[in-house]
């Protein structure tokens, strides 16, 4: 049973950079896509981007300019880096399995973007 | 506004039948793409309930289906349950954006 688990900083001040990790366990991180995925409070869920274990990337759009993704596979890590935040940004951040559906979650983090 | 329209909510009694609407394009659907189905129950993570239309992850009841057809899909709920009450989000991939977009969420409420 593969275990997905995000860590990292749950304040984050305006105009810095939110950082975080996603820790798999129970099943290899090789040859399969990891993606991030936010939901701010009371809202829907916002594809962020993913990442292959080569370091492949697709990104939203909306977001391409502001986000960098990058996979340390002998760790069984991938990473999130979300520049220039808002608090537009603040929301629960959840990595995925991502080999077309999003199969396997982690429980999420919530990361508020305040000073 | 998202790209996959849901209506944001539904409700029904317990033991009633219940269908969730997800209304895509061209771009998504229409272009061929598979629909995914979650299911976020309060305070949790969301689970997958259905994948590439309509095959269900084990450990899925089978009162949960779902379908799709041209530029839309569909989830249904027979026999509605107390424990079915949760948010429930349609995915999919969208050519013109380029990437994996979601419905905006249908709440469902069990009388």
């Amino acid at each position: 049973q593969v275990q997905m688990q995000e860590s990292g900083p749950g304040l984050v001040k305006p105009s810095e950079t939110l950082s975080l990790t996603c820790t798999v366990s129970g099943d290899s991180i090789n040859s399969y896509y990891w993606s991030w995925i936010r939901q701010p409070a009371g809202k829907g869920l916002e594809w962020i981007g993913r990442i292959y274990t080569s370091g492949s990337t697709n990104y939203n759009p909306s977001l391409k300019s502001r986000v960098t993704m990058s996979v340390d596979t002998s760790k069984k890590q991938f990473s999130l880096k979300l520049t220039s935040v808002t608090a537009a940004d603040t929301a629960v951040y959840y990595c995925a399995r991502n080999p077309g559906a999003f199969d396997y979650w982690g429980q999420g983090t919530l990361v508020t973007v305040s000073s | 506004q998202s790209v996959l329209t849901q209506p944001p909510s539904v409700s029904g009694a317990p033991g009633q039948r219940v269908t969730i609407s997800c209304t895509g394009s061209s771009s998504n659907f229409g272009a061929g793409y598979d629909v995914h189905w979650y299911q976020q129950l309060p305070g949790t993570a969301p689970k997958l309930l259905f994948y590439v239309n309509n095959n269900r992850p084990s450990g899925v009841p089978d009162r949960f289906s779902g379908s799709k057809s041209g530029t839309s899909a569909s989830l249904a709920i027979t026999g509605l349950q107390a424990e079915d009450e949760a948010d429930y989000y349609c995915q999919s991939y969208d050519s013109s954006l380029t990437g994996w977009v979601f419905g905006g969420g249908t709440k469902l409420t069990v009388l």
